[in-house]
């Protein structure tokens, strides 16, 4: 069955630190990756995407992520977090299957930011 | 968790026939949800945000008048796209925030205009 998960529910770092936020995909078919940011009362926001190609994306605010096919996993690191960053962060894995274009969300990972 | 539904999850209609998705969230009150849509390969595009009692708000660039977003009751809103036409065929996301503003999302509608 097709899946995503985000195993951290909640992560807490301090600002100038390191992130890093976990995505694990089951999916049957080649997989199209995202990271989507939503912060408080606002729509979603794409941070980056994964189709083909250099499995290393660059994306917006300083994110990137990496795709690793042999762990079905697409994480997103930034090296050092601002305060602006405390958001919820969304992974989502889309693809067509059985001619039908579906997406698939993660549950979310609020990420807080200690002064 | 919470669980918010679309309805319906697949739709086909005719060029210049109106359509109307619905978002319910199931078990939790939303006073805002936020319509999406998706063409394959791309990212999703926040259309509008939907406000209980009020007028949606509208992203730069959607037509109001094309896509009527109706958010009647605290669990669900309605969007119409109206006088279909192909290039509307795409893959519709609806998403309603929880009081603690955990973002849960509907399964999406397919729609494809003929």
């Amino acid at each position: 069955a097709q899946s995503v998960t985000q195993p951290d529910i909640h992560i807490t770092v301090s600002e100038g630190a390191s992130l890093e936020l976990r995505c694990n995909y089951s999916y049957g078919a080649t997989p199209y990756l995202f990271w989507y940011v939503q912060s408080p009362g606002q729509g979603l926001q794409l941070l980056l995407k994964y189709f083909s190609g250099d499995t290393l994306v660059q994306g917006i605010k300083g994110f990137e992520a990496e795709f690793k096919r042999s762990q079905s996993s697409f994480n997103l690191r930034k090296p050092s977090v601002h305060w602006s960053d405390a958001a919820e962060y969304f992974c989502a894995v889309g693809g067509v299957m059985d001619s039908n274009y579906q997406l698939i969300w993660g549950a979310g990972t609020k990420l807080i930011i200690k002064p | 968790g919470a669980v918010v539904s679309q309805h319906p999850s697949r739709v086909i209609c005719k060029s210049g026939t109106s359509v109307k998705i619905e978002c319910r969230s199931l078990d939790f009150q939303a006073t805002t949800m936020f319509w999406y849509r998706q063409f394959p390969k791309q990212s999703l595009m926040l259309m509008a945000t939907s406000n209980e009692g009020s007028k949606a708000t509208y992203e730069q660039g959607v037509e109001k008048d094309k896509f009527l977003i109706n958010h009647a009751s605290l669990t669900l809103s309605t969007l119409t796209v109206t006088s279909a036409h192909p290039e509307d065929s795409s893959f519709y996301i609806c998403s309603a925030p929880t009081v603690n503003n955990e973002q849960f999302f509907g399964p999406g509608t397919r729609l494809t205009v003929l």
